[in-house]
């Protein structure tokens, strides 16, 4: 029940294309859902989050869209460079828990 | 950069040793938690401290432990090690305050390599 799938486990697209990565959960306890980037040799960096009473969030290039009733949520990066090339992590949290994260996707940008 | 530090950065050791990484959360974050990376577990859990308590468990096994100091670092004990303890150990902090949502922060991580 406290697992967070996700898919696709990579992603290749061009340059000034959309970027969609999905996420399902089960756990009706979570109350918060973070994306994190990773490039290489770093650590994860939170990029946006969003609250289950939201249905989407948007941050400059980078929105999240939620579906509380199927218990879904996606981040679509628009317009991405090859710079956004590196995985991305979902994640969830019940309260002041530890995040759960989904399996991550590798995205790449080809210029 | 996030604020979270943790050294070191990079770990070679030997099957049977035992090891310490350090994390020093950002400025007033009261929470640590530490996860570990690996290519066929993903991102896991393995234990949270607030304010100097052991708050939470996840999948850490017995031979790792932990602890949180007054000073608020945090240092993450592996002892008895095995080749598949070989994985990036990140620690991430939060402050937990009662006004916002859990917010982690993550630290740049050590990378553990067991020979």
């Amino acid at each position: 029940q406290q697992q967070v799938k996700q898919s696709p486990q990579s992603l290749i697209v061009q340059k000034g294309g959309i970027s969609i990565i999905n996420c399902a959960y089960e756990n009706t306890a979570f109350d918060y859902f973070p994306w994190y980037q990773q490039f290489p040799g770093k650590g994860p960096a939170l990029l946006i989050a969003i609250r289950p009473d939201v249905s989407e969030k948007k941050e400059g290039r980078f929105t999240i869209s939620f579906n509380k009733s199927a218990k879904q949520f996606s981040l679509h990066i628009m317009d991405s460079q090859p710079g956004d090339s590196a995985t991305y992590f979902c994640a969830a949290i019940a309260g002041r828990r530890a995040l759960t994260f989904g399996s991550g996707t590798r995205l790449q940008v080809q210029p | 950069d996030s604020g979270v530090t943790q050294t070191p950065k990079h770990l070679i050791t030997a099957t049977g040793q035992r090891v310490t990484l350090r994390c020093s959360p950002r400025s007033g974050d009261l929470s640590v938690y530490w996860y570990q990376q690996s290519l066929d577990q993903g991102l896991q859990f393995l234990i949270q401290y607030y304010n100097g308590e052991e708050r939470a468990k996840g999948n850490i096994l017995e031979r790792f432990s932990a602890q949180q100091f007054p000073d608020l670092h945090s240092e993450l004990n592996l002892s008895s090690l095995e080749l598949g303890d070989s994985a990036l150990y990140f620690c991430a902090s939060s402050p937990l305050s009662s006004s916002s949502y859990n917010e982690q922060f993550f630290g740049p991580g050590t990378r553990l390599t067991v020979l």
